[in-house]
């Protein structure tokens, strides 16, 4: 069973400042399995990324994602007030199965 | 526009019983997979069980296996979850939510709003 790690647990970060996120995952995945989403409170879980890489459907392209194998990263290249939320890196295993990683609180410094 | 409206949340006590339901609609249910995804008070993302658009492979968590299933009626746009034999850890909000399969590529783009559980012990 994979095991995603999100650190650092907490961020605080100002606006217009560059978040940098990690999901670790404790054994390699196929990059196009990995996906970020945002989640603010009281709502839903959106999509943001998938395939490790492309935004969905009217995702600013401050948001971006990178990374393989095992690590795997979200940036958000200039922190509007809207972004602080929870992200959380999700990656679709066997079985099948989703996984997420326990998420990462991006709060305003 | 796609639409996801969960319903049948509340207050059930320890060992009771519960049955969740989501609307779809805004695209072609049968052509996709559906997924329960629910989150305890504070907590995070836990993945529950997933069904194909054709209804006939369900796929459920350990958490949950034995206790919960997932069912889908595609001429009428619903997918339900019956959740027996619930425990005090099965409080959560449970979101329905729609697959997306692009280029390889496997997330889920479509939440509901959620309906909550809570059960008493």
């Amino acid at each position: 069973e994979i095991v995603l790690t999100q650190s650092p647990g907490t961020l605080s970060l100002t606006p217009g400042e560059r978040a940098t996120l990690s999901c670790r995952a404790s054994h390699y995945i196929h990059y196009m399995y990995l996906a970020w989403y945002q989640q603010k409170p009281g709502q839903a879980p959106r999509l943001l990324i998938y395939g490790a890489s492309s935004r969905a459907t009217g995702i600013p392209d401050r948001f971006s994602g990178s990374g393989s194998e095992t690590d795997f990263t979200l940036t958000i290249s200039s922190l509007e007030p809207e972004d602080f939320a929870v992200y959380y890196c999700q990656v679709y295993g066997d079985s099948p199965r989703f996984t997420f990683g326990q998420g990462t609180k991006l709060e305003i410094k | 526009e796609v639409q996801l409206l969960e319903s049948g949340g509340g207050l059930v006590q320890r060992g009771g019983s519960l049955r969740l339901s989501c609307t779809a609609s805004g695209f072609t249910f049968n052509k996709y997979a559906m997924s329960w995804v629910r989150q305890a008070p504070g907590k995070g993302l836990e993945w529950v069980s997933s069904i194909s658009g054709n209804a006939e492979d369900t796929y459920y968590a350990d958490s949950v296996k034995g206790r919960f299933t997932t069912s889908r009626d595609n001429p009428k746009n619903t997918l339900d979850l019956q959740m027996n034999n619930l425990r005090a850890d099965d409080t959560a909000v449970y979101y329905c939510a729609k697959y997306s399969y692009i280029s390889g590529s496997y997330s889920l783009d479509y939440w509901g709003q959620g309906t909550l559980v809570s059960v008493s012990s």
